[in-house]
This record gives C-alpha cells, sequence and structure tokens, in this order.
C-alpha cells in the first residue's frame, strides 16, 4: 500500500520569505501523480500544484514550485515571497495511476504559520 | 461552474443515530470519493464511487456505506453512530477512470455526535 509521510507538522515562514514543505512516500508502482493541497481554516481543500511522476521536470505555479526527486521518493513543496494568505495547513497527496489505487493517499499534513 | 457542493454544512447526532451526508459532484465528473478528517488527523479514505459501483474502500466499519445516483451525486450514510465518529466528512469528484488526473473537493460536511 502506498503511505505518504510529512515529517513537519508545523512550520513557520516570516512574509516575503521562501520555505520548503517536506513529503516523501512509498509505491512500487511507476506511473502516479503527486499533489500539494491547500486547506485555510475555510476547510476547502485547494490544488496548490501536481506533478506526473513520468514528467522529470519540476511542476511550477506562480509562486509554488515542487522539488520531485523520484529516485528518493521525495516531493517537497517551495513557497517563495510568502504572503498573509498562505497561512494554512498543507497535505502531500498520491494518487496512482493503476487499477486498485485509484484514490487519493494524503500525508498528515504541515501546518504553516506566516508571520507578518 | 459549480463545484462540488455537500450537505449539510453541519450536522450533530446522538450517539447510536444514523447520520446521511450529501455530495453533488462538478458537472462531468464521474467519480466521487468520500474522506474522513478527525481532528489532528490526516484525510482518511472512506469510498470511491464511479458509474454507479463501489470501486474502492478504505478501513472502515460496515455501518459506514453510501452510494451513487445516476445523476452521480453520493450519499455517505454512517448507522450507529460513535463519539470518534466526529469528524469533518470531506467529499472530492473527478473525471472517472482512466482520465481522472484531479480531484476537487467540496467545503465538507462537520458531524458532531454528542
Amino acid at each position: 500500500a502506498q503511505t505518504v509521510t510529512q515529517s513537519q507538522p508545523e512550520m513557520s515562514v516570516q512574509e516575503a520569505e521562501t520555505v520548503t514543505l517536506s513529503c516523501t512516500y512509498d509505491t512500487s508502482e511507476s506511473d502516479y501523480y503527486l499533489f500539494w493541497y491547500k486547506q485555510p481554516p475555510s476547510r476547502q481543500m485547494i490544488l496548490v500544484i501536481r506533478q506526473e511522476a513520468y514528467k522529470q521536470q519540476n511542476a511550477t505555479e506562480n509562486r509554488f514550485s515542487v522539488n520531485f526527486q523520484k529516485a528518493a521518493k521525495s516531493f517537497s513543496l517551495k513557497i517563495s515571497d510568502s504572503q498573509l494568505g498562505d497561512a494554512a495547513m498543507y497535505f502531500c497527496a498520491y494518487w496512482g495511476a493503476r487499477a486498485g489505487s485509484y484514490q487519493l493517499t494524503f500525508g498528515k499534513g504541515t501546518k504553516l504559520s506566516v508571520i507578518p | 461552474e459549480a463545484g462540488v457542493t455537500q450537505s449539510p454544512t453541519h450536522l450533530i447526532k446522538t450517539r447510536g443515530q444514523q447520520a446521511t451526508l450529501r455530495c453533488s459532484p462538478i458537472s462531468g465528473h464521474t467519480s466521487v470519493y468520500w474522506y474522513q478528517q478527525a481532528l489532528g488527523l490526516g484525510l482518511q479514505f472512506l469510498l470511491w464511487y464511479d458509474e454507479g459501483e463501489e470501486r474502492n474502500r478504505g478501513n472502515f466499519p460496515p455501518r459506514f456505506s453510501g452510494r451513487q445516483f445516476p445523476n452521480y451525486s453520493s450519499e455517505l450514510n454512517v448507522n450507529a453512530l460513535e463519539l470518534e465518529d466526529s469528524a469533518l466528512y470531506l467529499c472530492a469528484s473527478s473525471q472517472g477512470v482512466p482520465m481522472n488526473t484531479e480531484a476537487f473537493f467540496g467545503q465538507g460536511t462537520r458531524l458532531t455526535v454528542v
């Protein structure tokens, strides 16, 4: 079974600075998707960024980028120029691409605080 | 375009009662996923429905059940409620296999069992 581990329960960053959230996963599959979701106090899970395992290039969405290391099974999220609105729970998630693993498996999350 | 909608937003039940939670997926999405998010825990996978069929089930007792209707909306039923069932229940939808590459979430139903 796939597992996702987020080793940092809480992180903090100064406004305008850069922060990196860590995520590792365990899988025997070669084809899969990885995601970072943001959950603000409003509870709405918002997709931040997505990475296809077959793509070597790291995904980027504006101030958000990932460092995807397939061999190391590592998928970290970098937030640049942090803003107050970035404060939230961040969840790393794995989605298998083969029958039997079509479900999102989540890590336990990292609570990010942004200090003004 | 409307997103994933869940109802009710909040639900308070007594231990032993039954709870019914509802989810309407994004138009065109055939897959619906249910997750439980208990306080301090991550999201635990409950159920996955696609094209009206239950495709996969998480490690939850049989009193957690559900169904998907012909319009792809879904219900989650929790029977014989226990205090530890208190949690945020999130529904997500996607286009359905093999096209599903992204899941969109609703705002959740906060279930409180007293």
